[in-house]
């Protein structure tokens, strides 16, 4: 089944303890993306990949990393977490045709004390 | 400018109804314009796409795009119980662009279809 998987899907956790939120596609899509969503604000791109190794900037990067060593992977670092990086955070792929169809994860539920 | 705007809701109407949801827009650059439909406690799925101008039909959904007035609608007839949730119309400039160039979501309406 052509899925994108994140883990974990919900994680409470405490300001300043790094955490690694997963986030993997096995459709061969050359695009990902991660996005945050909170209420009132809608969907915000933190970074995105458009290939192996080539990463950038989305909307909302502040407080974020990411790496995208393999294809197939792209997770979502907090090296020091913060109360207002508590949010619901969703992972997305798109194919080398058309980076608007993108296909979405299942969202991870994080809440920072 | 990145600025799509649309109605939170929650737009609430009885099972059979027809909906229109509505975005509108500021940046003419804009040529694909989308509709993803959002259930609680999933991630968007791409519901409707449509490039440039016209209409778009698939089943009980109709997409328009009035790229003059900068305007875009979803409509559903013979609304089913099933329809309600979160309806997000996203658009850009180009289908392989990144960033700035990619994607620019509206904010959501809730959609509440009453039994």
């Amino acid at each position: 089944e052509a899925q994108v998987t994140q883990n974990p899907r919900y994680l409470i956790t405490v300001t300043g303890k790094k955490l690694t939120v997963t986030c993997s596609q096995n459709m061969n899509h050359e695009y990902m993306s991660w996005y945050r969503q909170d209420p009132g604000l809608g969907l915000r791109q933190i970074y995105y990949s458009m290939n192996v190794e080539v990463t950038d900037k989305g909307d909302v990067p502040e407080g974020y990393k990411v790496s995208r060593k393999e294809k197939r992977n792209f997770p979502l670092i907090l090296e020091s977490p913060s109360p207002n990086q508590t949010s619901l955070y969703f992972c997305a792929s798109a194919g080398t045709r058309d980076y608007n169809e993108q296909f979405f994860g299942p969202g991870t539920r994080l809440t920072v004390l | 400018q990145k600025e799509v705007e649309q109605d939170p809701g929650p737009l609430s109407v009885p099972e059979g109804a027809i909906v229109s949801l509505n975005c509108t827009y500021s940046n003419s650059a804009f040529q694909y314009f989308m509709w993803y439909r959002q259930y609680s406690r999933k991630g968007p799925e791409l519901l409707m796409y449509t490039y440039s101008s016209g209409n778009k039909e698939d089943g009980r959904f109709t997409a328009q795009v009035d790229k003059s007035s900068k305007y875009i609608s979803l409509f559903i007839r013979d609304s089913q119980p099933s329809d309600s949730a979160t309806y997000l119309c996203a658009m850009s400039a180009t289908r392989n662009g990144g960033g700035a160039d990619g994607l620019t979501f509206g904010k959501g309406t809730h959609l509440i279809i009453q039994p």
